[in-house]
């Protein structure tokens, strides 16, 4: 399929843990997003990557949460010392060009920190 | 900030009757405004989108109208079908850098 892909599709870990998600765009999006669902909620606006830089990460909720996308392509979102308040969907979606075109979303990644 | 509202959580219809679904935002600089449709444990789907100088934009069975006066804007299903049933998001952005969604709104359409 050529759909964004998020691995893994569940994760379940400690509390004070480490995690890290995965985000494989649709080939050939310059811009990738990442998003956090909570239950009742609309996603969250975490971070926006156009190619290998974060062009605006002002949703990143503190200093925990950091992503990386050093090739322009394949996205990684990282938690430190994951807390229960973590817990979410964490969606990630990709672009053509970040330039008022559809986000096209992965199925996303449950996060459970226990 | 919620600067993107969906006020009703749920909207309940009868198959082949119109679905409406509404939308308020408060950032005058958004300029670009979509719909996604969600179903359980997959994300969000586009469904429709319309630019801010345009008022309405028609896709098959759906239309979304746009109000910047009021920062108001619709989605209509008509008919609506029993497939349609999900969770609607209304989104909307300034230069899609930082796109901002509602909570949703529950759609159940009744056969």
């Amino acid at each position: 399929g050529a759909g964004v892909s998020q691995t893994p599709s569940n994760k379940v870990t400690e509390k004070g843990k480490y995690v890290e998600l995965r985000c494989d765009p649709i080939s050939g999006h310059t811009a990738l997003y990442w998003y956090r669902q909570s239950l009742g909620q609309g996603p969250e606006f975490l971070i926006y990557f156009q190619g290998t830089g974060a062009a605006d990460d002002s949703g990143l909720p503190n200093d925990r949460f950091f992503a990386v996308r050093p090739e322009g392509s394949v996205s990684t979102l990282k938690i430190q010392r994951t807390e229960r308040g973590d817990s979410a969907v964490y969606l990630c979606a990709s672009s053509r060009d970040g330039n008022n075109s559809p986000l096209h979303f992965g199925n996303g990644t449950r996060l459970t920190v226990t | 900030d919620q600067q993107v509202k969906q006020n009703s959580p749920s909207l309940s219809v009868q198959e082949g009757r119109i679905s409406i679904l509404n939308c308020d935002y408060t950032n005058s600089m958004f300029d670009y405004f979509l719909w996604y449709k969600k179903y359980p444990a997959e994300g969000p789907t586009f469904l429709i989108s319309i630019s801010s100088i345009k008022d309405k934009n028609e896709d098959g069975r759906f239309t979304v109208f746009l109000n910047k006066s009021a920062k108001h804007l619709s989605l209509h299903i008509v008919p609506s079908q029993p497939g349609d049933s999900a969770v609607y998001f209304c989104a909307a952005a300034y230069n899609n850098n930082d796109m901002r969604f509602g909570a949703g709104t529950r759609l159940t359409v009744k056969p």
